[in-house]
């Protein structure tokens, strides 16, 4: 059974400050990986998917890596501002049950102005 | 990107009473959709998978009879909780599975709704 952990589970930072999530999956036969970000009451944004080819993925201040054979990912963000605060959940999919999402639990981030 | 919106985004009932949730894909159509529940300050848990046309497959641990679904149409899905008690208070999310094309695809996620039983 896919677990996937998500390091740390909070984190509160001053605004500019460069950061990094870490999200760790026991199982390596994996489809993709997708980072998403949550805010407080709200559903689900995908911020960037990396497909289990590929070793990393950028979208403007962020980037998400992947090292499926040691079962890593980190997302880093770039001069971080008041609005990236959010709970940041890393989800992955299996290669053999195709569409299912197996979710961490979840970094809370803070950044403070 | 592709938009899947979630009614009511609020909902508030009686203990012992049913509460439908719909979940619809906006400019896609959804052969497949799914059903999470999420409690305070916890990750995403995958309650159900649906298919149109046919049966929901069911979570380890999940009741079916409790937990109904349906999902009758490319572009609608419904949860319906029955006989809601406070336990079932919970955020409820539905996504949406669209097909890219060459066996590539994407999940889109709806707003989620907040249930509160009394």
């Amino acid at each position: 059974k896919q677990e996937v952990t998500q390091i740390p589970a909070a984190l509160s930072v001053p605004e500019g400050e460069n950061l990094v999530l870490n999200c760790s999956f026991t199982d390596s036969a994996i489809y993709n990986l997708q980072w998403f970000r949550q805010d407080p009451g709200k559903g689900l944004t995908s911020l960037l998917l990396i497909q289990s080819s590929q070793r990393e993925q950028t979208s403007g201040r962020l980037n998400a890596s992947l090292d499926k054979s040691s079962g890593r990912s980190t997302l880093y963000i770039a001069a971080s501002q008041p609005g990236d605060s959010a709970t940041y959940l890393c989800a992955v999919r299996q290669e053999t049950s195709g569409s299912r999402l197996t979710f961490g639990e979840g970094t809370q981030l803070t950044v403070n102005p | 990107g592709a938009v899947v919106s979630q009614h009511p985004s609020r909902v508030i009932c009686k203990s012992g009473t049913s509460v439908k949730i719909e979940c619809r894909s906006l400019d896609f159509q959804a052969t497949t959709m799914f059903w999470y529940r999420q409690f305070p300050k916890q990750s995403l848990m995958l309650m159900a998978t649906s298919n149109e046309g046919s049966k929901a497959t069911y979570e380890q641990g999940v009741e079916k009879d409790k937990f109904l679904i349906n999902h009758a149409s490319l572009t609608l899905s419904t949860l319906t909780v029955t006989s809601a008690h406070p336990e079932d208070s919970s955020f409820y999310i539905c996504s949406a599975r669209d097909h890219l094309g060459t066996g590539l695809y994407e999940q889109y996620f709806g707003p989620g709704t907040r249930l509160t039983v009394t």
